[in-house]
This record gives structure tokens, C-alpha cells and sequence, in this order.
């Protein structure tokens, strides 16, 4: 909820630009990677993911980057919409776990009109 | 269909009171999971059910904390003696069974207020 957004990173962006969203993730050995997204008084929603054997993957306005050499991850957003204002999550199978996420802290996304 | 459901949605309870939180899982999926997340902060994994057990409760943060799944369906997560720290949005996920991760769906969450 609203309390989630404090202390948080903060992007703010004009609405129709792009959105680069960046998650630096802790396990070497972690293998599927995931963003979510989670607006007010909702639970985390998927946005898209991928696994450690590429380095790219894209969805419907989405793009997902992963750079296994430094452990980073990033989201892309196109064209972003007032829709697109949330919170966001990278999440990272714990060292190559089939069931246990560990999340980052997240980043609050605003869409100016 | 129907997504995960949790009740109550907030919850707002004296120090040292015990308090129940109820999770309803997507019908069929035999996985559930309990995550806290508190103030300025990501998700925290808290204990994984694999139909009526726990086999990893690793993130429970205390002995206060406690979990059970019956019928391999509604889940319920106890805090005993509950303490201010404890304020929090606790979250359940569910998902199918398989080989490999497979996706989370996350309820909306309750909110625990401890005064």
C-alpha cells in the first residue's frame, strides 16, 4: 500500500517516455529471475521473467535484461501510462530454488500525464 | 477464475494479543507460501506448505510465529504475543506443483497494525 512507498528508490517519468527500472540480485547461483509488479493495496503482480541461460527476453511493452557477470537486472518499460505507476520488485530464485523467492527492496514508479 | 484470497484485509490488535490470518489458495495448487512485508521494505519469505507440509519454515522470524495448512488447501498464520515489530502486510502466494519454479500468485495481502 501507500506505506510500502517510503524509503523506497523513486523513478518519476513523463508519460509515453521509456522506463529503465535496474535490480542489483545477491546469489550467483540463483537461476530465474522475475519482476513483479505491486500497485496500492494489491499483492505483487508478474510482469514478466528469465531464466540465467539468457540475456535478454521481451514482453508486451517489457524487456527484461539480465547481466549475469555483475548480477544485474533491469526492467524496461516502453511508452510507459499512468497505469504503469507502482512499486517494483526483482525477485530471484534463492540459489537455484524451485519454490523460495528472495525480492529486492523495490522501486516506486510515477507517471506524470 | 478465482485468484488467492486472504482475510481479513487489515487487522489492527493490542500488544500481547494472539492473532489468526486466513489464506484461501487457488483451487488446485499445492503450493503455498507466507511472506511479510514491512515498512520500505521487499517481501520477506516467511514458511513454504507442499500440500499439508511445511518442509522449509526457515523465515519464520520467531517461535511467536506459527503456520498450518489442512486439506491441502486454507492456510492460517498465528502470531502469539503479538509485539509492535510485528506490524506488517502479510502476503500469501500459491502455486501448481512441478518440476522447477513455478509462478507465484500473490492474495492482497493483510495488514497487521499492533498498538
Amino acid at each position: 500500500g501507500e506505506s510500502v512507498g517510503l524509503h523506497l528508490p523513486t523513478l518519476s517519468v513523463q508519460e509515453g517516455d521509456n522506463s529503465i527500472i535496474n535490480c542489483a540480485y545477491s546469489n550467483s547461483a540463483s537461476d530465474y529471475f522475475i519482476w513483479y509488479k505491486q500497485e496500492s493495496g494489491k499483492g505483487p503482480q508478474f510482469i514478466i521473467d528469465i531464466r540465467s541461460n539468457m540475456d535478454k527476453r521481451q514482453g508486451q511493452r517489457v524487456t527484461v535484461l539480465l547481466n549475469k557477470t555483475v548480477k544485474h537486472l533491469s526492467l524496461q518499460i516502453a511508452a510507459t501510462q499512468p497505469g504503469d505507476s507502482a512499486v517494483y520488485f526483482c525477485a530471484e530464485n534463492s540459489g537455484g530454488s524451485n519454490y523460495k523467492l528472495t525480492f529486492g527492496k523495490g522501486t516506486l514508479l510515477t507517471v506524470n500525464p | 477464475g478465482a485468484g488467492v484470497s486472504q482475510s481479513p484485509s487489515n487487522k489492527v490488535t493490542e500488544k500481547g494479543k494472539d492473532v489468526e490470518l486466513r489464506c484461501d489458495p487457488i483451487s488446485g495448487h499445492t503450493a503455498l507460501y507466507w511472506y511479510r512485508q514491512s515498512l520500505g521494505q521487499g517481501l520477506e519469505f516467511l514458511i513454504y506448505f507442499q500440500g499439508n507440509s511445511a518442509p522449509d519454515k526457515s523465515g519464520l522470524p520467531s517461535d511467536r510465529f506459527s503456520a498450518e495448512r489442512t486439506g491441502g488447501s486454507v492456510s492460517t498464520l498465528t502470531i502469539q504475543r503479538t509485539q509492535q515489530e510485528d506490524s506488517a502486510v502479510y502476503l500469501c502466494a500459491s502455486s501448481q506443483y512441478g518440476v522447477g519454479y513455478n509462478e507465484q500468485f500473490f492474495g492482497p495481502g493483510t495488514r497487521l497494525t499492533v498498538l
